[in-house]
């Protein structure tokens, strides 16, 4: 079974700290995706990676970073938190050449700015 | 502009009985279409597919139906138990091989299936 591991299931950060949140997956995945979900928003999409050190901004990817150094892991970086990044932060990955483009989704980091 | 519709932001059904999750698109140029599931504080997990050139698919209580003309989908779940209660997300693939890693995504329906 496909594993995406986020490191934080809850964090608590103040206005103006630089935050990471870690994305580790097992399967060799060339893709990885970062996105938050908000309630009636749906996914949004902030950054998505097809390889080590390639990155591609998705539809929100205003006040974050990326870093992908390895394949295995994706890193989201708030480099000034703010209260309206307070969100629940999703990792998930893929496999380029599947067929069927199925993103593997980790378990959510539920980030609250205060 | 949502490329990716799900209207009905919420959907309640009585246990047993059927469950019609709609999904709505605009662009033609999508090739495969997928539906989510998610409870709260988890991350969602993937249920069904269905590639543009089929009309139906199938697995145990879930059924994904495509009508390509009206550019519409559906998720049906016979019988719906308590279990399925869950925000169900529709995704559709672009049959672009520059941009086909991403998924397009709906805002989601809350299913709630009563006892």
């Amino acid at each position: 079974d496909v594993k995406v591991t986020q490191s934080s299931r809850y964090l608590v950060k103040r206005t103006g700290e630089k935050v990471f949140l870690e994305c580790v997956q097992d399967m060799d995945h060339e893709n990885m995706f970062w996105y938050r979900q908000d309630p009636g928003l749906g996914l949004r999409l902030i950054y998505f990676s097809y390889d080590v050190k390639m990155k591609e901004k998705g539809d929100i990817p205003e006040g974050y970073s990326v870093s992908r150094e390895k394949k295995e892991r994706f890193s989201l970086i708030l480099e000034s938190a703010s209260t309206n990044q307070t969100s629940m932060y999703l990792c998930a990955s893929s496999l380029s050449r599947a067929a069927k483009n199925i993103q593997y989704f980790g378990a959510g980091t539920r980030l609250s700015v205060l | 502009d949502q490329q990716v519709k799900q209207n009905s932001p919420s959907l309640s059904v009585q246990e047993g009985r059927i469950s019609i999750l709609n999904c709505d698109y605009t662009n033609s140029m999508f090739d495969y279409f997928l539906w989510y599931k998610k409870y709260p504080a988890e991350g969602p997990t993937f249920l069904i597919s269905i590639s543009s050139i089929k009309d139906k698919n199938e697995d145990g209580r879930f059924t994904v139906f495509l009508n390509k003309s009206a550019k519409h989908l559906s998720l049906h779940i016979v019988p719906s138990q308590p279990g399925d209660s869950a925000v169900y997300f529709c995704a559709a693939r672009l049959d672009n091989a520059g941009n086909n890693r991403k998924l397009i995504w709906g805002l989601g329906t809350s299913l709630a299936v009563n006892p």
